[in-house]
């Protein structure tokens, strides 16, 4: 049982370049969400998709695309990569969507850019 | 000033200790609590889950939520070196809002 899976685990970038981080996961879980950790300031919600065929934004934006491709999949895009995305991005998943949930989380992607 | 503040560590104890984390928030509204355990190199993982105030008991780990105080611990008792991980508290008011997420607090468990 895959739950939650994440590609790629590590990646470096030069500033301008861009990526495409890709989540899927196999729990027919309703809703996806795509976080970054950082140092002293714990995880924050980038994008969230409640259902399939929508997106809101979270907390830090701005920077970032994403796309639910289908119920499984959610990918996040970065067009211009900076410094200040250097970091660990996780994706997770969850049943409904109601925020008191339990949140399932990929194993992460270290991101650095340079 | 934080929603959630949490002290990020290290704490180093001796194995077979009791454990206690901590973290404090801002915000009244928050009734659903939750902490999260992560491994080096790994997402986080939901250990324990709250609703509103009390005390909820899973083996050798308790969860303590004093809402007046707006105070919850994670308790840990009879530590293990497999319990070393970062702990992160996580909270929301619930209705569709998003979790809420402390910095984590790194335990390292010696033998």
């Amino acid at each position: 049982n895959a739950g939650v899976t994440q590609t790629p685990k590590f990646q470096v970038l030069k500033t301008g370049q861009s990526m495409t981080l890709q989540c899927a996961q196999d729990m027919n879980h309703n809703s996806m969400y795509w976080y970054r950790q950082d140092p002293g300031m714990g995880l924050r919600l980038i994008y969230y998709s409640a259902s399939e065929g929508t997106t809101d934004k979270g907390e830090v934006p701005n920077g970032y695309n994403v796309s639910r491709l289908n119920k499984r999949e959610f990918s996040l895009r970065l067009e211009s990569a900076a410094p200040s995305q250097t970091s660990v991005y996780f994706c997770a998943s969850s049943a409904t969507g109601t925020g008191n949930e339990k949140l399932f989380f990929g194993s992460g992607t270290q991101l650095s850019v340079l | 000033q934080k929603e959630v503040e949490q002290d990020p560590g290290p704490l180093s104890v001796p194995e077979g200790a009791i454990v206690s984390l901590n973290c404090t928030y801002s915000n009244s509204a928050f009734q659903y609590f939750m902490w999260y355990r992560q491994y080096s190199r790994k997402g986080p993982e939901l250990l324990m889950y709250t609703y509103s105030s009390g005390n909820k008991e899973d083996g050798r780990f308790t969860a303590q939520v004093d809402k007046s105080s707006k105070y919850i611990s994670l308790f840990i008792r009879d530590s293990q070196p497999s319990d070393s991980a970062t702990y992160l508290c996580a909270m929301t008011p619930g209705g569709g809002n998003k979790l809420t997420f402390g910095t984590g607090t790194q335990l390292k468990v010696e033998l």
